[in-house]
């Protein structure tokens, strides 16, 4: 069966530094990977669109990067603040614009 | 972008009861579709909800317990029935607005607690 993986454990690092999150899937040939940001009591919001024919997209502090023979998209903030702190969750699209989430990693930038 | 609000924001009901939550949108979309996500978990895809015909559920979610409404392409409502503990959890409605056809918008969620 599809089954989308990101570290649920959380990630603890220091302002400043480049957080990196992972998500991995299996059975599943996604047309695009997209991650959102969820903050407590809140819907998750979009952040970056990733096709499977790129390797990777910027924006601003923001990096993401697809590897479809690896199954494996990694999502980069660099020169973390405070105010990254949130869940972040990956979700795979297919045809239909149907979107399937991981179970999403909490950051926590400390200051 | 689409600018979505939910009603109400957050609820606590009684076993066997029923609650209808609104979600509504700022602009006309085709796709609308509503969530579920249990404390400490990702999201669920409950259904579509499809404008003038029955929605489209999710393997393990049927229209029984969660009917939904589309009256219109900026308005749908879903129903949790009879309500049990296991009920609890965040409702989300999320929609694919028509220029930009793979980017899902997500409400403020509802939060609902089942006694």
């Amino acid at each position: 069966s599809q089954k989308i993986e990101q570290n649920s454990e959380a990630l603890n690092i220091q302002e400043g530094k480049t957080a990196t999150l992972t998500c991995n899937y299996t059975n599943y040939s996604p047309a695009y990977l997209q991650w959102y940001r969820q903050d407590p009591g809140r819907g998750p919001v979009f952040l970056l669109l990733i096709r499977e024919n790129e390797k990777e997209k910027r924006k601003e502090r923001l990096k993401v990067t697809f590897d479809t023979t690896l199954k494996q998209s990694l999502f980069h903030i660099t020169a973390s603040q405070p105010a990254d702190s949130a869940t972040y969750l990956c979700a795979l699209g297919s045809a239909g614009n149907m979107l399937t989430f991981g179970g999403g990693t909490r950051l926590m930038v400390k200051p | 972008s689409a600018v979505i609000s939910q009603k109400p924001s957050r609820d606590i009901c009684q076993r066997g009861t029923s609650l209808t939550i609104q979600c509504q949108v700022d602009s006309q979309v085709t796709m609308m579709f509503w969530y579920r996500q249990q404390p400490g978990q990702s999201l669920t895809l409950i259904a579509t909800a499809n404008q003038g015909s029955e929605a489209t559920y999710e393997s393990g979610f049927v229209i029984d317990k969660f009917p939904i409404s589309r009256p219109n392409l900026t308005f749908s409502t879903l129903t949790v029935s009879n309500m049990s503990p296991e009920d609890s959890s965040i409702y989300l409605c999320s929609v694919l607005p028509p220029t930009s056809p793979e980017t899902q918008y997500f409400g403020p969620g509802t939060r609902l607690l089942v006694l």
